[in-house]
């Protein structure tokens, strides 16, 4: 199916342990996003990806890695979780960094314990 | 630094109609968007704004005025589906985009 899928959607895992969640779009969208949200804050942007092979940091990218080898999948990866990383994560495309819809995907439910 | 404000609830009626504001304070202006978001879902797209004035859209509108840092959402025709939550986000200088909290819509028959 077409679209943006982020895998797994509910994870629970503890404190220090390392934790990878999968986006994936079938779009050849340019661009990718990871957010987290919580209550009470706007979204706000971990990490961003132009293509292929490039990545920046966004509004909070402490703890926090990512990589990009092809340009349907944008992993995000906790290096080693802490409980202020609960949270929802967002993944998101779009076809160009100029004003353009940013599509999500259904959102990945965390808890650190 | 940037700022995007929203009320943090509002409540209207089926069949009425209400207005959501949003004023915002960043570093450059490259349009302001709004989403819509159901409770456990992902935000989807609502309306782009880059000029000032009003778009229409079906039963939604979206007012921008970048002189005064100004947007707001107008929903007529209220359904009880349109019960979500309701996101403000503008593009900043460097095409980042910069989000409210939102503003949780509840329709009450």
């Amino acid at each position: 199916d077409a679209g943006i899928t982020q895998s797994p959607r509910y994870k629970i895992t503890e404190t220090g342990r390392q934790v990878t969640l999968m986006c994936h779009q079938t779009w050849s969208h340019s661009y990718m996003f990871w957010y987290r949200q919580d209550l009470g804050h706007g979204l706000r942007l971990i990490y961003y990806s132009a293509a292929a092979d490039i990545t920046d940091k966004g509004e909070v990218p402490d703890g926090y890695v990512v990589s990009r080898s092809k340009t349907e999948n944008f992993p995000l990866t906790l290096e080693s979780a802490t409980r202020s990383q609960t949270s929802v994560y967002f993944c998101a495309s779009s076809e160009a960094a100029e004003p353009n819809e940013q599509f999500f995907g259904p959102g990945t439910r965390l808890t650190v314990l | 630094g940037q700022n995007i404000d929203q009320p943090t609830e509002m409540t209207a009626t089926e069949g009425a109609i209400v207005q959501i504001n949003c004023t915002y304070q960043t570093s450059g202006f490259n349009g302001l968007f709004w989403y819509q978001q159901h409770a456990g879902e992902a935000p989807t797209f609502l309306s782009y704004n880059v000029l000032d004035g009003l778009e229409e859209k079906g039963r939604f509108s979206s007012f921008l005025s970048r002189s005064k840092g100004y947007s707001y959402l107008l929903l007529k025709e209220l359904q009880m589906k349109d019960s979500a939550s309701y996101l403000c986000a503008v593009m900043d200088s460097n095409y980042q985009l910069i989000w409210g909290a939102g503003t949780k819509l509840i329709i009450k028959p």
